[in-house]
């Protein structure tokens, strides 16, 4: 299966900041990525689908202009929440998925907390 | 109604014991179905996956698709303390992008 790194794995930040987590795919390219948020004692719960050298795709009710997703490359894909809140601490996950094949590969997770 | 349901547990079985775990489904357009294992704090681990009906083993693991009943299943056999975790069950339609639709996730214990 493919390796999936995230960094950082624990970020603290301040109400109204933003903060930026990376997710790599580290042993084979992926064009498409995808963006989980999971709260405690909850499920997955996809934000948005992240395209190579294209815009993200978000879910309904996802807020587009406050989680903007670039997936510059086809081995990083990056989530910053903006101007973050209390309300946004979360568990954030990314996968990555291969094309020709129908399972993900998750990431490690960042935990997000904001004071 | 969920799309995909899974008892929440807590499952709790004494170590060696099988653990049995069971997903149902609504949408007919699944496929693809996986059981993640997800530690406290960790991303989800693929266990296995399986296309459409049938069974599928690897090592002490079993998966059981039942695309009739709209009904999947895991085993795990001679169940270890390490296998205490939270299972999802994920399960994709090729027409919706491969976006995995979860389960809520059942947590197991596994007791030494």
């Amino acid at each position: 299966g493919a390796v999936v790194s995230q960094h950082p794995s624990w970020v603290i930040c301040k109400s109204g900041t933003s903060v930026k987590i990376e997710c790599r795919s580290l042993d084979f390219q992926a064009t498409t990525m995808f963006w989980y948020r999971q709260f405690p004692k909850q499920s997955l719960m996809l934000m948005a689908t992240s395209n190579e050298g294209s815009k993200a795709t978000y879910e309904q009710g996802v807020e587009k202009d406050k989680f903007l997703i670039n997936h510059a490359s086809l081995t990083l894909s990056t989530l910053t929440v903006t101007s973050a809140h209390p309300e946004d601490s979360s568990f954030y996950i990314c996968s990555v998925w291969l094309a020709g094949f129908y399972e993900q590969y998750f990431g490690p997770g960042t935990r997000l907390t904001v004071t | 109604q969920k799309e995909v349901e899974q008892d929440p547990g807590p499952l709790s079985v004494p170590e060696g014991a099988i653990v049995s775990l069971n997903c149902t489904y609504s949408n007919s357009a699944f496929q693809y179905f996986m059981w993640y294992r997800q530690y406290s704090r960790k991303g989800p681990e693929l266990l296995m996956y399986t296309y459409s009906s049938g069974n599928k083993e690897d090592g002490r693991f079993t998966a059981q698709v039942d695309k009739s009943s709209k009904y999947i299943s895991l085993f795990i056999r001679d169940s270890q303390p390490s296998d205490s975790a939270t299972y999802l069950c994920a399960m994709s339609a090729r027409a919706a992008g491969n976006k995995l639709t979860f389960g809520g996730g059942t947590r197991v214990l596994v007791k030494p």
